[in-house]
C-alpha cells in the first residue's frame, strides 16, 4: 500500500482558502485518494475522492497532478467548523471492496476568527 | 436513513476482562470493517466482515475476534484486556462495491483501567 505524507498541521483564519498537500510517491497505478475529515470523539467522515486531474463536490476540490505523486485538498472559505483532522489515504478498489483503509496521523487544521 | 450505530459509546474495563462492541451499519450497507484509534493517531485497521466472514484482518492479535449477522451488524470482541487496549474503536460500513468511501460511526470509548 502506497504510503502518504502530509503536513501535522495548518493554521488559517475564517475566510481563507486552506490547501493541504499529501505526497504519495508510492501510488499504483489503480490506487484512487481519498480524504476523510474527522472532528473530536467522532468517526471520520468522506470527503472527497479522485483518480486524476481534478475533483470538485459541495465541500472540497481535490487536485492531482499527472505523474499523481502528491494530491491537494482545497478547503474554500473555512470557518470554524471546519477545524479538524484531515486525512489523506490512497487505495483500490479490488473488484469487491475498497479493503482497509491506511490513515496515518492526519493534518490538524486549526481555523480560528 | 440511520447511520452507523456503535454501541455503547463508553465503557470501563479493568484489565484483564473481556469486552463486546456492537455495531449496526448503515441501511443498504453489507460490509463492515473495525477499526482502533489511539489518542492523537489515525484509526487503525482491525478486520473487515463480509458475509458473515473475515475477509482481511489487519495487525491484530487473536484477542480481537469479530462476527457478522445475516443483518450486516457486526460485534468486535477483545479478550484479555491490556492498558494498551484503551482507544476509540470505530465501525465502518460499506456496500461492496461502492466508489464513494465508507460511513464511520461516532465509535465506542474504551478504558482500561
Amino acid at each position: 500500500l502506497a504510503k502518504t505524507t502530509q503536513p501535522i498541521s495548518m493554521d488559517s483564519y475564517e475566510g481563507q482558502e486552506v490547501n493541504i498537500t499529501c505526497s504519495h510517491n508510492n501510488i499504483a497505478t489503480n490506487d484512487y485518494i481519498t480524504w476523510y475529515q474527522q472532528f473530536p470523539s467522532q468517526g471520520p467522515r468522506f470527503i472527497i475522492q479522485g483518480y486524476k486531474t481534478k475533483v470538485t463536490n459541495e465541500v472540497a476540490s481535490l487536485f492531482i497532478p499527472a505523474d499523481r505523486k502528491s494530491s491537494t485538498l482545497s478547503l474554500p472559505r473555512v470557518s470554524l467548523s471546519d477545524t479538524a483532522v484531515y486525512y489523506c489515504l490512497v487505495g483500490a478498489f479490488d473488484g469487491d471492496s475498497w479493503g482497509k483503509l491506511q490513515f496515518g496521523a492526519g493534518t490538524q487544521v486549526v481555523v480560528t476568527p | 436513513d440511520a447511520g452507523v450505530t456503535q454501541s455503547p459509546t463508553h465503557l470501563i474495563k479493568t484489565r484483564g476482562q473481556q469486552v463486546t462492541l456492537r455495531c449496526s451499519p448503515k441501511s443498504g450497507h453489507d460490509t463492515v470493517s473495525w477499526y482502533q484509534q489511539a489518542l492523537g493517531q489515525g484509526p487503525q485497521f482491525i478486520f473487515q466482515y463480509y458475509e458473515e466472514e473475515e475477509r482481511q484482518r489487519g495487525n491484530f492479535p487473536d484477542r480481537f475476534s469479530g462476527h457478522q449477522y445475516p443483518n450486516y451488524s457486526s460485534e468486535l470482541n477483545v479478550n484479555a484486556l491490556l492498558l494498551g487496549d484503551s482507544a476509540l474503536y470505530l465501525c465502518a460500513s460499506s456496500l461492496g462495491r461502492d466508489a464513494y468511501g465508507y460511513t464511520f460511526g461516532s465509535g465506542t470509548r474504551l478504558t482500561v483501567v
